[in-house]
């Protein structure tokens, strides 16, 4: 069964550094999101792509952030000067169509530790 | 702002024993409720999406119901395996995904 997959799983960050995080989303799909989980805490909504645009974003979402689709394949989530409390898990994920009739899959996840 | 609430956090039970889930948000203005699966170092896999105009879904031993007006879904499992354990994640969807904390299962042999 196709899945969404993220490189790395684990990125060790210095405080101040910029990040990427990678996705590949499932091939046939148009929707693409991300998504944090502080240890302990909910998982949290940051962003949402779709026809090469961000279509919603979050509060968490500021100028730190940005989204890309590169290339037909990967979406990436970079994080500009990164700071202690953005050490999560990310994940990326991906649906055929709008959410409101298909659900989102999900890859495993990028644990990012911020030092 | 939407708040999704999941009860218990932790729930322990025997191999065979059927249990409850249960999740409750503050709005009903959603679109759908998505019941989610979350094992140790892994991402969400989804188990059952229901739209705001459904009551119900099944998939194999998993029942999930939906009330809208009263702001609660339940998600049903038959028959537990050891396999069942994991953390269960609730999910609203507005104009976007908006999670409970999870309930974490630990289904015993």
């Amino acid at each position: 069964e196709p899945e969404v997959t993220q490189t790395p799983s684990h990125q060790v960050t210095q405080m101040g550094q910029e990040v990427i995080l990678r996705c590949v989303p499932i091939s046939n799909h148009l929707y693409f999101y991300w998504y944090r989980q502080i240890l302990g805490q909910k998982v949290e909504f940051l962003v949402s792509f779709y026809n090469n645009e961000i279509s919603e974003k979050s509060e968490i979402f500021d100028d730190q952030f940005s989204v890309e689709r590169p290339d037909g394949s990967n979406f990436t989530l970079k994080i500009r000067s990164t700071k202690l409390e953005d050490s999560a898990m990310y994940f990326c994920a991906s649906s055929r169509e709008d959410s409101l009739n298909q659900p989102q899959h999900f890859g495993d996840g990028t644990r990012l530790s911020i030092l | 702002k939407q708040e999704v609430t999941q009860i218990p956090a932790a729930l322990s039970v025997p191999e065979g024993e059927n249990l409850v889930l249960n999740c409750s948000f503050t709005d009903s203005a959603i679109y759908n409720l998505q019941w989610f699966r979350q094992d140790p170092g892994k991402g969400l896999t989804s188990l059952l999406l229901i739209q705001s105009s459904q009551r119900e879904q099944t998939s194999g031993r998993l029942n999930a119901s939906l009330d809208k007006s009263s702001g609660r879904s339940t998600l049903y499992i038959a028959a537990s395996q050891p396999g069942d354990s994991a953390t269960y994640l609730c999910a609203v969807l507005e104009t976007a995904l908006i999670f409970g904390k999870g309930t974490t299962l630990s289904v015993s042999s």
